[in-house]
């Protein structure tokens, strides 16, 4: 079946920097990639449509200057977490749609920002 | 309000012990509705599509059902490594999905 891989799996920061996560499409081609958040023990929020070729697409209360997304290729979008805070840790996870009416989700970026 | 909920937020079962999950949805034009699975630190596990009321799938020990107000998860005989958080989403434009918060399931050898 599709796979979607991200990476890093795991990253620690400090508060101030700046942490990108990828997010591949390895099988099949993106259009359009979604970037979500999970907190414990919480359903995952849609925070932002990552489109290839055009601008991404926030969800209301998310600040697309702190997260900055760039669906650089048909394969590839990046979540770039800007000035990061500890609230910002999070566990982050990129689905993509497979064509067939179906999402592939990669398997999340754990996110702790010290 | 377009909404998923699912229920019960938990369930324990003993090993062979069938049960349902529910997920119930207030989406207007429904173009389908998902069922995830997600193991803790994972992302989530594509299981089901289901598109319209009526429709059945199954997959193992798992038989997902839908009807115009919501769907049903139902597990047979369960086992230990079927432990884990189900997620229901409905997608409603677009491919972008509104999800519930999950059941989390255990299964007790």
């Amino acid at each position: 079946g599709a796979v979607v891989s991200q990476h890093p799996s795991w990253v620690i920061c400090k508060s101030g920097t700046s942490v990108k996560i990828e997010c591949r499409s390895l099988d099949f081609q993106a259009t359009t990639m979604f970037w979500y958040r999970q907190f414990p023990k919480q359903s995952l929020m849609l925070m932002a449509t990552s489109n290839e070729g055009s601008k991404a697409t926030y969800e209301q209360g998310v600040e697309k200057d702190k997260f900055l997304i760039n669906h650089a290729s048909l394969t590839l979008s990046t979540l770039t977490v800007t000035s990061a805070h500890p609230e910002d840790s999070s566990f982050y996870i990129c689905s993509a749609p497979s064509g067939a009416g179906e999402q592939y989700f990669g398997p999340g970026t754990r996110l702790t920002v010290t | 309000e377009d909404q998923v909920t699912q229920s019960p937020e938990a369930l324990r079962l003993q090993e062979g012990e069938s049960s349902s999950l529910n997920c119930s949805y207030t989406v207007s034009g429904l173009r389908g509705l998902f069922w995830y699975r997600q193991d803790p630190g994972k992302g989530p596990e594509f299981l089901f599509t289901l598109y319209s009321a009526g429709e059945e799938k199954e997959k193992e020990r798992l038989k997902a059902t839908l009807t115009k107000k919501e769907s049903f998860l139902h597990i047979t005989a369960p086992k230990p490594e079927d432990s884990a958080t189900y997620l229901c989403a409905v997608e409603f434009s677009n491919y972008q999905l509104i999800w519930g918060a999950g059941t989390k399931l255990i299964i007790k050898p």
